[in-house]
């Protein structure tokens, strides 16, 4: 079974420029997570997506971060414009969410640095 | 506010020198507690869910336990292909995004 397909792997940019990272989750995962890992820290919530929906962004900067899933697959992350601040590791998750099973298998990651 | 802590930071052990990673946890209301290993590069791989206070779960030298207010992550005797970071997550009722601690990095060295 292929995992959670995540691009780029890494990302350079220069501050105030824009990006958009890209995930495939599991196939028939319900359930879609964008987390933000800066480094020595542990993963921390940005948005939820069930199916097409978002169930939870009250962590994700709205002002300059936006994400959607269309058709309830793939989703994108786009941050507009980037801070030096956003240099970290966005990392997708999928998760079946049945009743008796959540566990959330997480990609690869895309590294990016804000300069 | 629900917090995850994890401890210590950093383990350094010898092949063979078992030990344990401690994950302490304040929350409103416990789901369900989390344990992923991640390698440098790489994102979190799952190892174990624990669901309630007095449950383990082995796999090969991990086993993970759960009391009402802490978490342990017990590796017996190591070896270098263990060495990672171990985060520790839980899951709050009403709600499935996991909060995670900061991980404690372990070295296993030869």
């Amino acid at each position: 079974e292929a995992g959670v397909a995540q691009s780029p792997r890494y990302k350079i940019i220069e501050k105030r420029q824009s990006v958009a990272f890209w995930c495939n989750p599991i196939s028939g995962h319900a359930t879609l997570y964008w987390y933000q890992q800066i480094l020595g820290q542990g993963p921390k919530l940005l948005i939820q997506f069930q199916n097409n929906g978002v169930v939870d962004d009250s962590q994700l900067p709205k002002d300059r971060f936006s994400a959607e899933r269309l058709k309830g697959v793939d989703s994108t992350l786009k941050i507009q414009p980037a801070k030096l601040e956003d240099s970290a590791v966005y990392l997708c998750a999928s998760s079946l969410t049945s009743a008796s099973t959540d566990t959330q298998y997480f990609g690869p990651g895309t590294r990016l640095t804000v300069l | 506010e629900d917090q995850v802590t994890q401890s210590p930071e950093a383990l350094r052990l010898q092949e063979g020198e078992s030990s344990s990673l401690n994950c302490s946890y304040t929350v409103s209301g416990l789901r369900g507690l989390f344990w992923y290993r991640q390698d440098p590069g790489k994102g979190p791989e799952f190892l174990f869910t624990l669901y309630s206070a007095g449950e383990e779960k082995e796999k090969e030298r991990l086993k993970a336990t759960l009391t009402k207010k802490e978490s342990f992550l017990h590796i017996t005797a190591p070896k270098p292909e263990d060495s990672a970071t171990y985060l520790c997550a839980v899951q709050i009722t009403g709600r499935r995004a996991l909060t995670f601690g900061s991980g404690t990095r372990l070295q296993v060295q030869p």
